[in-house]
């Protein structure tokens, strides 16, 4: 079945220092990928999205680039300030009808904290 | 406009309680969701609703019901709370069930806790 690995966490970094967070997936057909990030005490929100093979989602300074030759999804960012401390989550959702029900598949989350 | 909204923030229960978590969304979206947010697990549904009127499973819904109300409220049943139900619940609200624009938006959560 459809599955997401992120990389545990959590991450700790320096203002200004540059981030990677790793996200492999594996699933059936082509889904579209999802940057999600939840800031403490609060929901889920949509950071950014590819639906294909090669594009490149973007938002806030962030970046992921949808790679299907190695089933991954990375997100990263120049430079991270403090307010970019959150926990983000990597999800997929596979094609409606397709016996995924359109739903979304997260991974675990990778706790980021950013210090001054 | 308020989004998607939750209710009660947090709850403690007693093992064997039951209690409803209840949802409303304002967007006039046709499909809701119901995940529970576990450390190291991610978010996992629970169940959904695709459209008024309908409901169906998700990956973990033992233990679990749910009732569209009507279009806006999609609320979940713990009939008997056991310990292995603490956790936080979200419930989400989509235009459309699947596709990837049809954005899922996410409310507050509920913090539950089973003693």
């Amino acid at each position: 079945g459809n599955s997401v690995t992120q990389m545990e966490g959590p991450v700790t970094l320096s203002e200004e220092a540059f981030l990677t967070i790793n996200c492999t997936y594996t699933a059936t057909g082509y889904p579209s990928l999802f940057w999600y990030v939840q800031y403490p005490g609060e929901g889920l929100q949509l950071l950014l999205k590819a639906t294909k093979a090669d594009d490149k989602g973007s938002n806030k300074g962030f970046e992921a680039t949808y790679r299907k030759e190695t089933t991954s999804f990375h997100l990263e960012k120049g430079s991270v300030q403090v307010s970019d401390s959150a926990v983000y989550f990597c999800a997929l959702q596979g094609l409606y009808g397709s016996g995924n029900t359109g739903k979304l598949i997260f991974g675990q989350g990778t706790t980021l904290q950013v210090k001054p | 406009n308020a989004g998607v909204t939750q209710t009660p923030k947090f709850q403690v229960l007693k093992t064997g309680q039951s209690m409803t978590l209840q949802c409303a969304q304002d967007m006039n979206h046709n499909s809701m969701y119901w995940y529970r947010q576990d450390p190291g697990m991610g978010l996992r549904l629970i169940y959904y609703s695709a459209s008024e009127g309908t409901t169906d499973k998700g990956e973990v819904p033992n233990g679990y019901n749910v009732s569209r109300l009507n279009k806006r409220e999609f609320s979940l049943r713990l009939e008997s709370a056991a310990p292995s139900q603490t956790s936080v619940y979200f419930c989400a609200s989509s235009e459309a069930p699947g596709g990837p624009y049809n954005e899922q938006f996410f409310g507050p959560g509920t913090r539950l806790t089973v003693l």
